[in-house]
Order: C-alpha cells, then structure tokens, then sequence
C-alpha cells in the first residue's frame, strides 16, 4: 500500500541552523510528493510539491527533491529562522485511478527553532 | 479570496452523544475532503466528494460517521454516537480539481474532545 515515512521529532534548532527533515515513502506507480506546514493555531498549508523524478520543489527557502531511487523527499533549508517553527507534514498522491488528489500523510515533524 | 471556513472550530462532547461539523470550501472548488487528524499523527482521510457525489469513503467508520455535501458546495460531516477514540481534529479541505495534482486548501479545524 501507500505509505510515508518522516523522522520523529521535536527538533529543536538555533537561529541560522541547518535543517533537514528526512521523509520516504512507499507508493504504487509514480506519486506525487508534498510538504505541508502547520503554523501554531493555523491550517494546513502546502510549502511544496514535486511532481516527478528529480523534480526539485522549493519555497521560501525550503527545498526538496523527489528522488525515485532512494523513494525518499527530504526537505532542507540552509538557515533556519524563529518563524519556521511549526510542524511539517510530508504527504504523497498516488497518480492512478481513482484515487489522484487523495492526500496521505506522514505523522509530522515539530520544529522549533530558538533565537 | 476567501480560504476554508469550519464551524465550530472547538466542541467538547461526552460519549454516546453527537455532534456534527460544518465546512464552506473555496467558492468553485468542485472537490472536499474530510479529515481526521488524531493528536500526533498526520491526517488521514476519511470521505472526498466530487460536486454532491461521494468519490471515496473507504475509511469512513459509516457506523457512526456520516457526511453530506446536498448542493455541492457546503458540506456537514456528522459523529452519532461518540466514542472517546474520536477526539481529534477535522479538517476540511477543497480543490479546483483542473489542476495535476490537485492542489488542496485546508481550513483550520475543529477541535473535538470526547469525555
């Protein structure tokens, strides 16, 4: 089946840090991959996606690259700031069938990142 | 634009009562899902609709879960009785569904806590 598999938290970081949240997954067929954000009190919000393998997805200074050989979407920025602290979700879509556009998701990284 | 609006966003319940939660997507957005978030794991879905249809509600526990989306824009997703395993966060969420892969919009979510 589908599945996706993120490191335990909590991190914890200092200001300027660099991060790497580490995210593999298990799928039929060719998924798309995801990193969602949830700010304190917030939804959900998309940060990033990648469609197919190699693609890189990058947003507000957070990347990640889809890489089929190791099944794995790890998501990095080189220097973390004080408002990046949240918890980040990695999820995939499976592309077939009837079940493109159904999120599943990992069970979530905190991240705090101290001044 | 407007994001996803939840209503309640808290509701405390004892068990064997009921409850149910209400969502208003995007305007436009052809497609909802609900989602149940229990506290430290990722959300998973528990029923997508396309328009008024149901698309997949493989995991909806329909003993006691049921949902509806009458006019294809809000929907209300409904616990009768509770059981204390239920308390968790919904999340409502809607796309566009013209876009490969959809992209989803999350609202905040409401916190349940069964007594």
């Amino acid at each position: 089946g589908n599945s996706v598999t993120q490191m335990e938290g909590p991190v914890t970081l200092s200001e300027e840090a660099f991060l790497t949240i580490n995210c593999t997954y298990t799928a039929t067929g060719y998924p798309s991959l995801f990193w969602y954000v949830q700010y304190p009190g917030e939804g959900l919000q998309l940060l990033l996606k990648a469609t197919k393998a190699d693609d890189k997805g990058s947003n507000k200074g957070f990347e990640a690259t889809y890489r089929k050989e190791t099944t794995s979407f790890h998501l990095e920025k080189g220097s973390v700031q004080v408002s990046d602290s949240a918890v980040y979700f990695c999820a995939l879509t499976p592309n077939y069938g009837g079940s493109q556009g159904n999120l599943i998701f990992g069970k979530g990284t905190k991240l705090s990142v101290k001044p | 634009e407007a994001g996803v609006a939840q209503s309640p966003r808290y509701k405390i319940i004892e068990k064997r009562q009921s409850v149910a939660f209400w969502c208003n997507p995007i305007s436009g957005h052809a497609t909802l899902y609900w989602y149940q978030q229990i506290l430290g794991q990722g959300p998973k879905l528990l029923i997508q609709f396309q328009n008024n249809g149901v698309v997949d509600d493989s995991q909806l526990p329909k003993d006691r879960f049921s949902a509806e989306r009458l006019k294809g824009v809000d929907s209300t997703l409904k616990i009768q009785p509770a059981k204390l395993e239920d308390s968790a966060v919904y999340l409502c969420a809607s796309s566009d569904g013209t876009s490969l892969p959809n992209e989803q919009f999350f609202g905040p979510g409401t916190r349940l806590t069964v007594l």
